[in-house]
């Protein structure tokens, strides 16, 4: 089944405790990228991906890594975690190949930073 | 700066109705436009398409129609049934952007029986 995975769904953690949150995708897509969504603001690019090794600040970048070492995934890094990071996280992903370029997300995960 | 709007943040319809979502853009390079579907706890999906060289297209009981003098478009479901409840964002690109999307705010549909 064609599908973007992430972990974890949920996350409780405290100011200044690195996390990462993983993506993976099945459909050999070239580009990936990271969202998040927040109340009255809808869906914020964080990071993208146009190919391996690849990656490029979206609308909101800060406090925000990313890394894309192999073609199926693109982890998201919080190095220090901050309150106003608490929010729901999309990862999407994209092929050229597909008219409109379609974007296909993952289930989401909900992050709380205490 | 809020390229793509959708300025309905909720809308409630009864079954067998029509519901109409409606979305604004201010960028007239944007040449392909976008419905994505939301439920809670789960990710956007893709619904349907348009691209700037038509003005509708329809598949099933959802159509979109896409007015480029006026920069609006809007996604119509008929008939609206209660797992249509969602909430529905709107998107456009350029060609020259690529992949990147501009997403709006969201609008939530309830469908009540």
């Amino acid at each position: 089944e064609a599908q973007v995975t992430q972990n974890p769904r949920y996350l409780i953690t405290v100011t200044g405790k690195k996390l990462t949150v993983t993506c993976s995708q099945n459909m050999n897509h070239e580009y990936m990228s990271w969202y998040r969504q927040d109340p009255g603001l809808g869906l914020r690019q964080i990071y993208y991906s146009m190919n391996v090794e690849v990656t490029d600040k979206g609308d909101v970048p800060e406090g925000y890594k990313v890394s894309r070492k192999e073609k199926r995934n693109f982890p998201l890094i919080l190095e220090s975690p901050s309150p106003n990071q608490t929010s729901l996280y999309f990862c999407a992903s994209s092929s050229w190949a597909s008219e409109g370029y379609e974007q296909y997300f993952g289930p989401g995960t909900r992050l709380t930073v205490t | 700066d809020q390229q793509v709007k959708q300025n309905s943040p909720s809308l409630s319809v009864q079954e067998g109705r029509i519901s109409i979502l409606n979305c604004d853009y201010t960028n007239s390079m944007f040449d392909y436009f976008l419905w994505y579907k939301k439920y809670p706890a789960e990710g956007p999906t893709f619904l349907i398409s348009i691209s700037s060289i038509k003005d509708k297209n329809e598949d099933g009981r959802f159509t979109v129609f896409l007015n480029k003098s006026a920069k609006h478009l809007s996604l119509h479901i008929v008939p609206s049934q209660p797992g249509d409840s969602a909430v529905y964002f709107c998107a456009a690109r350029t060609s020259n952007s690529g992949y990147a999307l501009n997403f709006g705010k969201g609008t939530s549909l309830l469908v009540t029986p």
